[in-house]
């Protein structure tokens, strides 16, 4: 079953601009995470977010998660072409429980040279 | 650390016939997770091994799939009697087990594309 739902489905920007995709999801969770995956390649992770924190950071990378809201938000600055790829939030309803995860359908993100 | 690799890439195989994909994790993982996805889709769970026992199983697994994972090592993925519906990429993915396993992300392979003629 699909929990998350990411929005846009869909997003194409210029190199150097900034991309923001949101994912929400139906039930309270342990942790969310969001993933990379290039065109016929596996998923890569990219952070984890527990339920009691608001914010993290990991290089270029922002991630909000909003438990009222049942949101998060995953900001990428400064794009670059190799950023180019589809994203996938997954939640987690349990700790450890990663055979729990529920994915959503993910973003497709095109940046332009 | 080599990460997950799974054997072959892509299998063109027709209808009726088996196939069986090969998963190896990262060695240090006894965690092994097998999912299915179809283009424009998140991956689907398909099955979890904890070492070598197999300790959950999804309902979208039906009896022409099974997994194995003798030795806690690498695991095989085999379908029998290939449908069309069959037609998917079938990721494997590893995580560590207890006690460092709180939170830790899972760690994919670049999957096999099964294409059912």
């Amino acid at each position: 079953s699909q929990q998350g739902e990411e929005d846009p489905q869909a997003l194409s920007i210029q190199e150097g601009e900034n991309a923001t995709m949101n994912c929400s999801y139906k039930t309270s969770i342990n942790n969310l995470q969001w993933y990379r995956q290039n065109s016929g390649r596996g998923l890569v992770h990219l952070i984890l977010i527990r339920s009691n924190e608001r914010e993290k950071h990991s290089g270029r990378l922002r991630v909000t998660l909003d438990t009222s809201k049942k949101s998060s938000s995953l900001l990428i600055t400064a794009s670059r072409a190799a950023d180019t790829a589809s994203y996938f939030c997954a939640t987690a309803l349990d700790e450890g429980n990663n055979r729990k995860l529920i994915w959503g359908l993910g973003t497709s993100l095109a940046v332009n040279p | 650390d080599t990460g997950v690799s799974q054997d072959p890439r892509h299998k063109i195989t027709k209808r009726g016939q088996n196939v069986t994909f090969r998963c190896d994790p990262i060695s240090e993982h006894n965690r092994l997770y097998w999912y299915r996805q179809t283009l424009g889709q998140g991956p689907e769970f398909l099955t979890y091994f904890q070492n070598e026992a197999q300790l959950e199983k999804s309902r979208l697994l039906s009896d022409r799939f099974s997994a194995e994972r003798p030795k806690g090592s690498f695991s095989t993925l085999e379908i029998q009697r290939t449908e069309q519906g069959d037609s998917a990429m079938y990721l494997c993915a590893s995580s560590p087990g207890q006690p460092s396993s709180y939170n830790s992300p899972l760690h994919f392979g670049n999957g096999t594309r099964l294409t059912v003629t």
